[in-house]
């Protein structure tokens, strides 16, 4: 069974630009979250998708927004990137019940110069 | 504000040495512990999913125990081993939500060394 996968792995932007980040769970899994890891930070959560729906959301600017496809993948953006937004950017997948185990990607790595 | 900490931030051991580590969140409306294994350049592996106070859960060399009443989680490792070495996350789900927002502590990171 694939695990979650995320694209791109790597990506240097530029101040005031955008970037999309993309997440394709577990084939069942009906749940996405993501979360961001910054030097000296533990993992912080933004926001988690259910069949579609944002179910939760973190305390993050609204310049991160994210969405969910019927086919349970999911994107997060970042609009007008601050330097503060480099960070190692981690999705995860669950089935979408609570308890459930919850299966991490590798993540994409955002630097922002 | 939830708050989850764990200590000690990071711990050096021999080989063959046991360890543990202490996971502290909030007593009050509890939900779910969950500990995680994170190795250097590796998506978070997850260990446990604990949910029920006084579980005891145990995977090969490593188990933990929860205590929802006073808000801990011990993660142990018996005989600790160099494939050891990563940093052990616990992240804590609140309420009854049924959702994937979990408060991750800042972890232990562990290095066995030969």
């Amino acid at each position: 069974k694939a695990g979650v996968t995320q694209t791109p792995r790597y990506l240097i932007k530029t101040r005031g630009q955008q970037v999309t980040l993309s997440c394709s769970p577990i084939s069942g899994h009906r749940s996405v979250s993501w979360y961001q890891q910054t030097p000296g930070q533990g993992l912080q959560f933004l926001f988690e998708y259910f069949s579609e729906t944002q179910r939760n959301k973190g305390n993050f600017p609204g310049r991160f927004s994210g969405r969910q496809f019927s086919n349970s993948r999911s994107e997060m953006n970042v609009s007008t990137l601050e330097l503060g937004d480099s960070a190692l950017y981690l999705c995860a997948s669950s089935p979408g019940q609570t308890g459930n185990t919850i299966y991490f990607g590798e993540g994409s790595w955002l630097t922002v110069v | 504000i939830l708050n989850v900490e764990q200590s000690p931030q990071s711990l050096h051991v021999q080989e063959g040495d046991s360890t543990n580590f202490t996971c502290s969140f909030p007593s009050s409306n509890f939900y779910a512990l969950h500990w995680y294994r994170w190795e250097t350049a590796k998506s978070p592996e997850a260990l446990f999913v604990m949910t029920l106070n006084g579980d005891e859960k145990k995977k090969g060399r490593i188990s933990a125990t929860l205590n929802t009443k006073e808000g801990y989680s011990y993660l142990y490792i018996k005989g600790s081993q160099p494939e050891d070495s990563a940093t052990y996350l616990c992240a804590f789900l609140h309420g009854s939500s049924n959702t994937g927002k979990l408060i991750f502590g800042q972890g232990t990171t562990l290095q066995v060394k030969p």
